[in-house]
């Protein structure tokens, strides 16, 4: 149980287009899911707290027009990296915590997203 | 913001050794948890010590917790080269359920 999954897992594309990610849980329902971003070698920072049903919790310094979360129902955030430049290529880890225990996250596989 | 630090930030050891890994943090918690990562890949949950806690064990796997230092250690015993990944420690606050994660430390297991 509490598999989460990414779609797509790797992603190239031009400089200047959107791209959208989705993060599903598939056996449990996640009130809250969690993005955060994470550059070769370094830890992942969490980029934003998206609860199903209202706006997400931007951290500091991440661009909420820039990367657009949609937390629609309980099996499914989506991540948009608009408008993607080269600087954005990093890679992409969702993860969602179950309406039963807040302290347990599950965490999907991942998407490499390389923007040229 | 990180506040999780890990020492070291890399090591190196012989299958059948035992690995250390300590990570710090700067604030109140309730619970911390350990983390592996495969290069490239997704984060497998390992083990939560929760913060009225000072150790727990998993398989090979035993954690230690001081709250009056705010540091944490990983023990890995009698390691194998399926252990060579990425382990990052991650805290969890009071009130939220953010979790902060630790620089990591990258371990590699040679055979």
């Amino acid at each position: 149980g509490a598999v989460v999954s990414q779609h797509p897992s790797r992603v190239i594309c031009k400089s200047g287009t959107s791209v959208k990610i989705e993060c599903r849980s598939l056996d449990f329902q996640a009130t809250t899911m969690f993005w955060y971003r994470q550059f070769p070698k370094q830890s992942l920072m969490l980029m934003a707290t998206s609860n199903e049903g209202s706006k997400a919790t931007y951290e500091q310094g991440v661009e909420k027009d820039k990367f657009l979360i949609n937390h629609a129902s309980l099996t499914l955030s989506t991540l948009t990296v608009t408008s993607a430049h080269p600087e954005d290529s990093s890679f992409y880890i969702c993860s969602a915590r179950p309406w039963r225990n807040i302290n347990e996250q599950f965490f999907g596989p991942g998407t490499r997203l390389t923007v040229l | 913001s990180q506040q999780g630090e890990e020492d070291p930030q890399a090591l190196s050891i012989q299958e059948g050794e035992n690995a250390t890994m300590n990570c710090s943090y700067k604030t109140s918690i309730n619970n911390l948890q350990w983390y592996r990562q495969n290069s490239g890949r997704g984060l497998v949950h390992l083990i939560l010590i929760r913060s009225n806690e000072r150790e727990k064990h998993s398989g090979r796997l035993r954690v230690t917790l001081d709250t009056s230092k705010k540091s944490s250690s990983l023990l890995i015993t009698a390691s194998r080269a399926a252990d060579t990944a990425s382990y990052f420690c991650a805290t969890g606050s009071e009130y939220g359920n953010k979790l902060v994660f630790g620089a990591g430390t990258i371990l590699r297991v040679k055979s």
